[in-house]
């Protein structure tokens, strides 16, 4: 069973500044990771993905994240943040080699951007 | 794009009654839609895999007898509450993922049902 620790439930941080929001998970078989945003009042969106491949992954509105096999983890970053960058990430990790693809998902991430 | 749609988006009920919660994929087909419960301030639980055609897939601890799901169309998967108290009082979302996409594709989420039992 896959199963995905988020290590922070708040990040505050200052506009333009970087941000990091920590993902690690487990699974005995390969993963597909994934992170989410879900802003208020609305369902959640993709940022990006990891199938395979290159480890760093680009995703929108300038996100990125690397997974790192070795640490089991994904973390997500940004070099600048906005105002509008505040809402709550997901990360997700869905079995690799199952069917359904279902996903399970972190604890979540409330990534506050102050002015 | 790819649009999600819930209804209701929020429905507050007795005790006792049962509620219904519409998922529908609006511009795509989904063999594969996924039920979530969410709680305020916390994650996503899964709660079943619903299969087009055939009988949803419940994660543990979940009652499949309290929580009804039907996927009858290729566009629509429905979750009932069945008698539902207080503490089902949640957050539901839906999702699902284009047909013939496997599990590395991307899920396309509801903007989720708030369900308030009184």
């Amino acid at each position: 069973a896959q199963s995905v620790t988020q290590l922070d439930s708040q990040v505050p941080v200052f506009e333009e500044a970087p941000v990091e929001l920590r993902c690690n998970y487990s699974s005995s078989v390969s993963v597909y990771l994934f992170w989410y945003v879900q802003y208020p009042n609305q369902g959640l969106q993709l940022l990006l993905k990891y199938l395979s491949g290159s480890t760093l992954v680009k995703g929108i509105n300038g996100f990125e994240a690397e997974f790192n096999k070795s640490q089991t983890s994904f973390h997500l970053r940004k070099p600048s943040v906005h105002i509008s960058d505040t809402a709550e990430y997901f990360c997700a990790v869905s079995d690799g080699s199952g069917n359904t693809g279902k996903l399970i998902f972190g604890q979540g991430t409330t990534l506050q951007v102050k002015p | 794009g790819a649009v999600v749609s819930q209804h209701p988006s929020w429905v507050i009920c007795k005790s006792g009654t049962s509620v219904k919660i519409e998922c529908r994929s609006l511009d795509f087909q989904a063999t594969t839609m996924f039920w979530y419960r969410q709680f305020p301030k916390q994650s996503l639980m899964l709660m079943a895999t619903s299969n087009e055609g055939s009988k949803a897939t419940y994660e543990q601890g979940v009652e499949k007898d309290k929580f009804l799901i039907n996927h009858a169309s290729l566009t629509l998967s429905t979750l009932t509450v069945t008698s539902a108290h207080p503490e089902d009082s949640s957050f539901y979302i839906c999702s699902a993922r284009k047909a013939g996409q496997g599990a590395g594709g991307e899920l396309f989420f509801g903007e989720g049902s708030r369900l308030t039992v009184l």
